[in-house]
C-alpha cells in the first residue's frame, strides 16, 4: 500500500541553521507530494506541493524536489527562524482517488 | 472568519458518552474529511465525503460515524466514547472539485483549527 515515511523528530537548531526534514514515499502510479506545517495550536496548512516528477516546490524560503528515483521529497531551508519552530508533515496523494496518506510528522524547534 | 470552522474546540467527557464535532466550511468544496491526530502517528483518516450522498470509510472508522448534513457542513460523532479515541480531532475539506464552479485541481487539502477531545 502506499506510505511516507519521514525522519522523527525533535529536530533542534539554532537560529541561521541549515534544515533538512526526509521524506520518502511509497505509492503506485505518480502522486503528488506535499508538505504541511502546524504550528502551536493551530490546524495544518500547505507549505508546498510538487506534482510530478523533478518539480521543485518552494514557498517561505522552504523548498523540497520530488525525485522519482529515490522515492523522495525532502524538505530544505537554507537558514531557519524561530517562527519556522512547528510540526512538519509529509503527504502524498494518489491520483483518481484523491485521498491523502500523512508521514508522522517531524517537530521542529529553532533556538535563537 | 475561519474558512473551515470547527465545534467544539475542546471537549471533554466521560466514558459511554455521546459526542458530536461540527465542521463547516465556507470554502465551496465538495470534499470533506475527518482526521484524527495523535502524538507519533501523524494523521490517520476516520472518514471522508466527496459529496453530500457519498460517505466513505477511512482507515480508523470503528466508533464512529459521520453525517453531511448539507454541502458545507461534515459532522463526526462517537456514539459511545470511550478513552483511547481521546485526540486531536482535525476536518479538511479539498479543492479537488468546486461546487457549481470551474474545476480547480490543486490539491490542496485546508483544514480547521482542530477539536481536542478527552474521553475520561
Amino acid at each position: 500500500g502506499n506510505s511516507v515515511t519521514q525522519m522523527e523528530g525533535p529536530v533542534t537548531l539554532s537560529e541561521e541553521a541549515f534544515l533538512t526534514i526526509n521524506c520518502t514515499y511509497t505509492a503506485t502510479g505518480y502522486p503528488s507530494l506535499f508538505w504541511y506545517v502546524q504550528y502551536p495550536g493551530e490546524g495544518l496548512q500547505l507549505l508546498l506541493k510538487a506534482t510530478k516528477a523533478d518539480d521543485k516546490g518552494s514557498n517561505k524560503g522552504f523548498e523540497a524536489t520530488y525525485r522519482k528515483e529515490t522515492t523522495s521529497f525532502h524538505l530544505e531551508k537554507g537558514s531557519v527562524q524561530v517562527s519556522d519552530s512547528a510540526v512538519y508533515f509529509c503527504a502524498l496523494s494518489t491520483s483518481g482517488t484523491y485521498k491523502y496518506i500523512f508521514g508522522t510528522g517531524t517537530r521542529l524547534k529553532v533556538l535563537a | 472568519d475561519a474558512d473551515v470552522t470547527q465545534t467544539p474546540r475542546n471537549r471533554i467527557t466521560k466514558t459511554g458518552k455521546r459526542i458530536m464535532l461540527e465542521c463547516s466550511q465556507t470554502k465551496g468544496h465538495d470534499r470533506m474529511y475527518w482526521y484524527r491526530q495523535d502524538p507519533g502517528l501523524g494523521l490517520r483518516l476516520i472518514y471522508y465525503s466527496f459529496d453530500v450522498k457519498d460517505i466513505n470509510k477511512g482507515e480508523i472508522s470503528d466508533g464512529y460515524s459521520v453525517s453531511r448534513q448539507a454541502q458545507a457542513k461534515f459532522s463526526l460523532s462517537l456514539e459511545s466514547a470511550i478513552p483511547n479515541q481521546t485526540a486531536l480531532y482535525f476536518c479538511a475539506t479539498s479543492d479537488h472539485g468546486l461546487a457549481g464552479g470551474p474545476t480547480s485541481r490543486t490539491g490542496e487539502l485546508f483544514f480547521g483549527e482542530g477539536s481536542r477531545l478527552t474521553v475520561l
